[in-house]
């Protein structure tokens, strides 16, 4: 069965970075494309960006561009996503979905806490 | 970027009442539309993709409609576990644009 395992937390400081991750099994990891979706606290859902693990195409909500870097292990079968400069707004829930036209499978979400 | 408005963004139901919920993009969006579940504690679960299809596993009482910039998901017949979030997503350009959701809550 389709799998996307994401670490459940995370708390960094206040201008770092991170990387968080997002484990696929279940299918062939290459053929779909995987989005990053940020949820702040009691807020709605904002895409972020979708990165092609056959040839790491991305595409990149402009709001976000300064801010992540989408990449993928195919060794692994794992999609990482790194944020920098981390502030207080960074705080948020951040979850991957697989890309089957529609978002048809969703990996628990990482709760990434910025603080000192 | 579109716009993606739901409405209402709360509202009270019982047990067994058929609910719409809407969704209004600002612009038209070719039926490049899904909805999603949020259930307390995160876990997010697509229901329908492309406006009417039905995702597979999800109940027949779900079900959606529309076309160019309004589209609606229609619960016929609530149960307890359809208390949740739910979201509606425009596929159609980017950025991927997220509805701001409307709180299904039990009356």
């Amino acid at each position: 069965q389709v799998q996307l395992q994401q670490p459940g937390a995370e708390l960094v400081r206040p201008g770092a970075s991170v990387k968080l991750s997002c484990k696929a099994s279940g299918y062939t990891f290459t053929s779909y494309w995987m989005n990053w979706v940020k949820q702040r606290p009691e807020q709605g859902l904002e895409w972020i960006g979708r990165i092609d693990p056959y040839d790491s195409e991305t595409h990149y909500n402009q709001k976000f561009k300064d801010k992540a870097i989408l990449t993928v292990d195919k060794s692994s079968s794992t999609a990482y996503m790194q944020l920098s400069s981390l502030t207080s707004e960074d705080s948020a829930v951040y979850y991957c979905a697989r890309d089957d036209a529609a978002f048809d499978y969703w990996g628990q979400g990482t709760t990434l806490t910025v603080s000192s | 970027d579109i716009q993606m408005i739901q409405s209402p963004s709360s509202m009270f139901a019982s047990l067994g009442d058929r609910v719409s919920l809407s969704c209004r993009a600002s612009q038209g969006i070719r039926g490049n539309l899904d909805w999603y579940q949020q259930k307390p504690g995160g876990t997010i679960k697509l229901l329908i993709y492309s406006t009417s299809n039905l995702n597979s596993g999800v109940p027949s009482r779900f079900s959606g409609s529309g076309s160019g910039s309004d589209y609606s998901l229609t619960i016929s017949s609530l149960e307890s576990e359809d208390f949740a979030d739910y979201y509606c997503l425009q596929r159609n350009a980017y950025p991927r644009t997220f509805g701001g959701g409307t709180k299904l809550e039990i009356k």
